[in-house]
């Protein structure tokens, strides 16, 4: 399995809600990442752990909660919230120490706030 | 700030003809540099990288080309085919203890005509 696979594809969601992406990999990859990508920009950084530990958070706004429950599984956590979030929300691994070459993306989960 | 540039919003050539991507980066700590190629609806997919020790890389119809002094990178595709039309990201990474953290440019849209 050479895959990271991200699920769901697309989600709507109000600014009350609570919603989480979910982001999975079985190539034994200790670094894991969340970028975010705005309507023709580039995808940014905002989260990586390493060995299930949050490494770096690139001052994300804590309405963003992400969770690494085993090395395989990546979770964001969402709540309250604002259209400006709307983006394609991209995960992706890679093995820890190896060069960045090496990153495997996700498909995306394509989030619209209403 | 944008630390990695990409001037050109779009590029348009005939098939068979040679694509050349630009790429401009200001950080001086960057020391390793990457191409993706993204089609919409998907996440970013790797296409060759160069090491800032490194002038030059190959693999297949693309090359890379690095000028350190001059802070630029060129992706050359050659021959171009219509397959080849997708978004190509310019991105970069510091070593040390950046946790392998990318820095993209915001993207190129080539369009490779029959």
């Amino acid at each position: 399995d050479t895959e990271v696979t991200q699920t769901p594809k697309h989600l709507v969601m109000g600014m009350t809600n609570k919603k989480s992406l979910k982001c999975e990999q079985h190539m034994g990859h200790r670094a894991m990442y969340w970028y975010k990508q705005k309507a023709k920009k580039p995808p940014e950084l905002m989260f990586v752990y390493s060995y299930e530990k949050l490494s770096i958070n690139e001052s994300v706004p804590s309405r963003f909660s992400p969770e690494c429950p085993n090395s395989s599984l990546l979770n964001l956590h969402l709540h309250a919230l604002q259209p400006e979030d709307s983006a394609l929300y991209l995960c992706a691994s890679r093995i820890q120490g190896a060069p960045v070459n090496g990153y495997t993306f996700g498909s995306g989960t394509r989030l619209t706030v209403v | 700030d944008q630390q990695v540039k990409q001037n050109s919003p779009s590029l348009s050539v005939q098939e068979g003809r040679i694509s050349i991507l630009n790429c401009d980066y200001t950080n001086s700590m960057f020391d390793y540099f990457l191409w993706y190629k993204k089609y919409p609806a998907e996440g970013p997919t790797f296409l060759i990288s160069i090491s800032s020790i490194k002038d030059k890389n190959e693999d297949g119809r693309f090359t890379v080309f690095l000028n350190k002094s001059a802070k630029h990178l060129s992706l050359h595709i050659v021959p171009s085919q219509p397959g080849d039309s997708a978004v190509y990201f310019c991105a970069a990474s510091a070593g040390g203890t950046s946790y392998g953290k990318l820095t993209f440019g915001q993207g190129t849209i080539l369009t490779v005509h029959p």
